[in-house]
């Protein structure tokens, strides 16, 4: 059973536009989340992540969301760029238990 | 980059042979983590290191040992390859027990046939 779920294998957006990433969560003792971003053939790289206190945290281009109510979290992309392309992971761990939970990723592809 | 590196890039093996990939860091971290990724599931944790000679399980332990000897050095073993062990495997290190601040390795993909 899937703790962190990213439900859209892929998404494919026009350079320039938003790109918005969704995740969703089923266990309420998440109190940190991350998003990474993964090129082919590399590891994937840390993005953003913010903490359950927060709502919203930015840095640049990227902002992340979260609703805990909902166990929803999203990362929008503004503006959306071509070496954007790649895959998104979202991850999420407990307290005292700092394992991350991943989900199994979304491919976003930016259109010229 | 942070150091990390992962051997081989690639291998093909046959089912029942023992496999041992190799994780090398020169950041001197304390954590030290192999994940497998697969279609589907993202990443999982197969055994972890908290400092030389301390390792325990994650979520997909099962067919896997690990030894960590030097702190630079994080070994995974697959003790008898199976098809179902074909995967992509990551390493990723940690200064810190917190759940950021990983950095990953480039990864290798493991075919068992």
């Amino acid at each position: 059973d899937q703790q962190v779920k990213q439900n859209s294998p892929s998404l494919s957006v026009q350079e320039g536009r938003i790109s918005i990433l969704n995740c969703d969560y089923t266990n309420s003792m998440f109190d940190y989340f991350l998003w990474y971003k993964k090129y082919p053939a590399e590891g994937p790289t840390f993005l953003i992540s913010i903490s359950s206190i927060k709502d919203k945290n930015e840095d640049g281009r990227f902002t992340v969301f979260l609703n805990k109510s909902a166990k929803h979290l999203s990362l929008h992309i503004v503006p959306s760029q071509p070496g954007d392309s790649a895959v998104y992971f979202c991850a999420a761990s407990g307290e005292g238990n700092y394992q991350l939970i991943w989900g199994a990723g979304t491919k976003l592809i930016i259109k010229p | 980059d942070a150091g990390i590196t992962q051997s081989p890039r690639h291998k093909v093996t046959e089912t029942g042979t023992p496999v041992t990939l190799r994780c090398h860091q020169t950041e001197n971290h304390r954590y030290m983590y192999w994940y497998r990724q697969d279609p589907g599931h993202g990443l999982r944790l197969i055994h972890y290191s908290y400092g030389v000679k301390d390792t325990d399980k994650g979520e997909v332990s099962d067919g896997y040992s690990v030894s960590r000897s030097k702190t630079e050095d994080f070994l995974l073993t697959l003790e008898s390859a199976t098809s179902s062990q074909t995967s992509v495997y990551f390493c990723a290190i940690s200064l810190d027990r917190g759940p950021y601040g990983y950095t990953f390795g480039s990864g290798t993909r493991l075919t068992v046939v």
